[in-house]
């Protein structure tokens, strides 16, 4: 079965500083699909940032980037020049393709000082 | 485009009472997914449609929990009766294609309480 683990559950940053989640997953799959979702207080989900894993380049969005090192099965998400509207909750997931089941961690609270 | 809308957005109800949320996908998502957030955890799926058909269900505790989407197109969630462990956030979220492979959009959530 497959699990996405991330073991921190709290990381605080200083605002315009670079701050980086850590995500690991385990899977027997070659081919799948990586995400990284924030939801702020109002619950809603949002999409951050896609990696797919035959792509060797990892993704950026803007201020938004991952390291994803496949021999390792870890994605981490680097947040760089953080600003007060980052402060949420960040959730790793992990699709198989296959089928769309997409399967969360436990996510970790992010703050962000100004 | 609209967002996935789902209704309501909070609900306290005393355990073994019944309750109902309602989600609208984006216009032309063939696949709706309802996942049960549970404080301090991630989501984790419950049902997910295909149209009007059931994909996978095998979380889903079909004791107490029912789901249908009639028509392919709106979807309700039910619970009954509900116990103190089924408080959380009820998320709905729909995509265009089967994989998911591009992510889902997902609605607001209903927080459901059990008192």
């Amino acid at each position: 079965a497959q699990t996405v683990t991330q073991s921190q559950p709290e990381m605080s940053v200083q605002e315009a500083e670079t701050v980086t989640l850590s995500c690991t997953y385990d899977t027997s799959e070659s081919d799948y699909y990586l995400f990284w979702y924030k939801q702020p207080p109002s619950r809603q989900m949002i999409l951050v940032i896609r990696q797919e894993a035959y792509k060797q380049q990892n993704a950026t969005e803007n201020r938004f980037s991952v390291n994803f090192q496949k021999a390792a099965k870890s994605f981490s998400l680097k947040i760089s020049d953080s600003q007060l509207g980052d402060a949420a909750m960040y959730f790793c997931a992990y699709n198989p393709g296959a089928n769309s089941k997409l399967t969360f961690g436990k996510g970790i609270t992010l703050s962000v000082r100004p | 485009e609209a967002g996935v809308a789902q209704s309501p957005r909070y609900k306290i109800i005393e355990k073994r009472q019944s309750v109902a949320f309602w989600c609208n996908p984006i216009s032309g998502h063939a696949t709706l997914y309802w996942y049960q957030q549970i404080l301090g955890q991630g989501p984790k799926l419950l049902i997910q449609f295909q149209n009007n058909g059931v994909v996978d269900d095998s979380q889903l505790p079909k004791d107490r929990f029912s789901a249908e989407r009639l028509k392919g197109v709106d979807s309700t969630l039910k619970i009954q009766p509900a116990k103190l462990e089924d408080s959380a956030v009820y998320l709905c979220a729909s995509s265009f294609s089967l994989t998911g492979r591009n992510g889902y959009t997902f609605g607001s959530g209903t927080r459901l309480t059990v008192v």
